[in-house]
């Protein structure tokens, strides 16, 4: 069975900074790509970013470009997310989300519980 | 940017109803359209797949179709359990990958 369970969330003053942090079992890591999705209290999905299995490679939604980085290590079937510069609307829960093939086919199979990142003064 | 727009907002139905939900794209997507179904304090939960495809484990009360601009998502006779919020989401064009605002279906 897949397991996705994040961590690192809390609150946070604006301009910091967090990593969350998710560990995957039951399938292997090392062959899927691997997402972070949010969710702002009360509102829609968002995408924020994609890394992919092979080589790293790594996309990021406008909002988050030059603040986060998406980051893996294989060998801890560990997903990051690093978010630096921290504003009011990063507010969210932030979702683990595995894709449902190693092609990635970017179609989410399997979310965590989610962890709530509260960005606030 | 692909924009997806879910209609309606909420529809109020009577468990054992059908329920029909709509989903259109800004531009083609082809078939490359999911659905999701949301519950108060759960992570989203995957049903439907490349527009028709129902997902592993989801009931057959719940088909997709559509192809291009124009999709649907139909309950064919409403549980109790199928109260939720329900999400598209297209992988045709990305990034960034989008989602629709999604529609709630809550009991009448």
């Amino acid at each position: 069975e897949v397991q996705l369970l994040e961590s690192g969330g809390g609150s946070v003053q604006p301009g910091g900074s967090l990593r969350l942090s998710c560990a995957a079992s039951g399938f292997t890591f090392s062959t899927y790509a691997m997402n972070w999705v949010r969710q702002a209290p009360g509102q829609g999905l968002e995408w924020v970013s994609t890394i992919r299995n092979s080589d790293g490679y790594t996309w990021y939604t406008d909002s988050g470009k030059g603040r986060f980085t998406v980051s893996r290590d294989n060998s801890k079937n560990t997903l990051y997310l690093q978010m630096n510069s921290l504003r009011a609307e990063d507010t969210a829960v932030y979702y683990c989300v595995k894709v449902g093939t190693p092609t990635m086919n970017m179609i989410f199979d399997s979310w965590g519980r989610g962890t709530l990142v509260t960005v606030s003064s | 940017e692909v924009v997806l727009t879910q209609s309606p907002a909420t529809l109020s139905l009577s468990p054992g109803e059908r329920a029909t939900l709509s989903c259109r794209a800004s531009q083609s997507v082809s078939v490359f359209l999911a659905w999701y179904q949301q519950k108060p304090g759960q992570a989203p939960r995957l049903l439907i797949y490349d527009a028709s495809n129902r997902a592993t484990g989801i009931p057959a009360r719940f088909s997709g179709s559509g192809s291009g601009t124009d999709f649907t998502l139909t309950i064919s006779s409403l549980e109790p359990e199928d109260f939720a919020v329900y999400y598209c989401q297209q992988r045709q064009h990305w990034p960034p990958l989008t989602f629709g605002g999604g529609t709630r279906v809550e009991i009448k």
